[in-house]
């Protein structure tokens, strides 16, 4: 079954830019989307169809998708972005969704 | 606002059936633009993806759960449901559903708060 790849952990000093990679062999042709989860929260999507910032989300999230890797940036990282990214796809026919396995991002 | 909420008994005894309802207020399950899917995460562990159906009950399901795996739409509820059989101490997880938004790709976009399942006798 397909599966999309990601760091275990990342960590960061406030202020400092954060780098998260996804990697998937159908990213190429499928959007790469970005969750983050707070402890005991639901997921809260960051980027969705590989760039785009929704509503509310602060400006320092970012993300890009070249090939079968897709990166999500936070520049600037505070400590409220501390939390669980997960990036999510779908295999090449698009009827597998799937989930990356998680990075925890640590800013301190 | 759309709002999801799971519901259900918070404890399944091995080789039994755990089955969880979402009802879903602040907009229609039959709207064609959307899919409805079931997500968990077990304790310390990443999400997974469970499955999903639309208005019209077509569904799709995670191959890895397939054959233990039914998921229902009740349009005149709002509802939708989740049954998964013959259940292990591996399906202990918080079960999350949600809706499946289609643009230009798809994404859960709308998330219940989640209901804890442990299987245990």
């Amino acid at each position: 079954s397909y599966e999309l790849t990601q760091p275990p952990s990342v960590s960061v000093s406030p202020g400092q830019t954060a780098t998260i990679t996804c990697s998937g062999d159908a990213l190429p042709k499928k959007y790469a989307y970005w969750y983050q989860q707070k402890s005991g929260q639901a997921p809260v999507v960051v980027i969705y169809e590989d760039t785009i910032r929704p509503s509310g989300i602060p400006e320092r999230f970012s993300a890009s998708s070249s090939g079968t890797m897709a990166t999500l940036t936070i520049s600037g990282a505070q400590v409220e972005d501390e939390a669980d990214y997960y990036c999510y796809s779908t295999d090449i026919s698009g009827d597998q969704r799937v989930f990356g396995g998680g990075t925890r991002l640590t800013v301190l | 606002q759309l709002q999801l909420q799971e519901s259900g008994p918070g404890l399944a005894k091995p080789s039994e059936t755990l089955s969880l309802t979402c009802t879903v207020s602040g907009g229609s399950i039959s709207s064609i633009s959307y899919y409805w899917g079931w997500i968990r995460q077990s304790p310390g562990k990443g999400l997974e993806w469970i499955g999903a159906i639309n208005y019209s009950g077509r569904t799709y399901y995670n191959p890895s759960l397939k054959s233990r795996l039914t998921i229902s739409v009740n349009t005149s509820k709002n509802q939708f449901s989740l049954k998964v059989d013959s259940v292990t101490a591996a399906d202990t997880a918080v079960y999350y559903c949600a809706r499946e938004a289609f643009g230009s790709g798809s994404y859960y976009d709308y998330w219940g708060q989640g209901t804890l399942v442990t299987v245990s006798s």
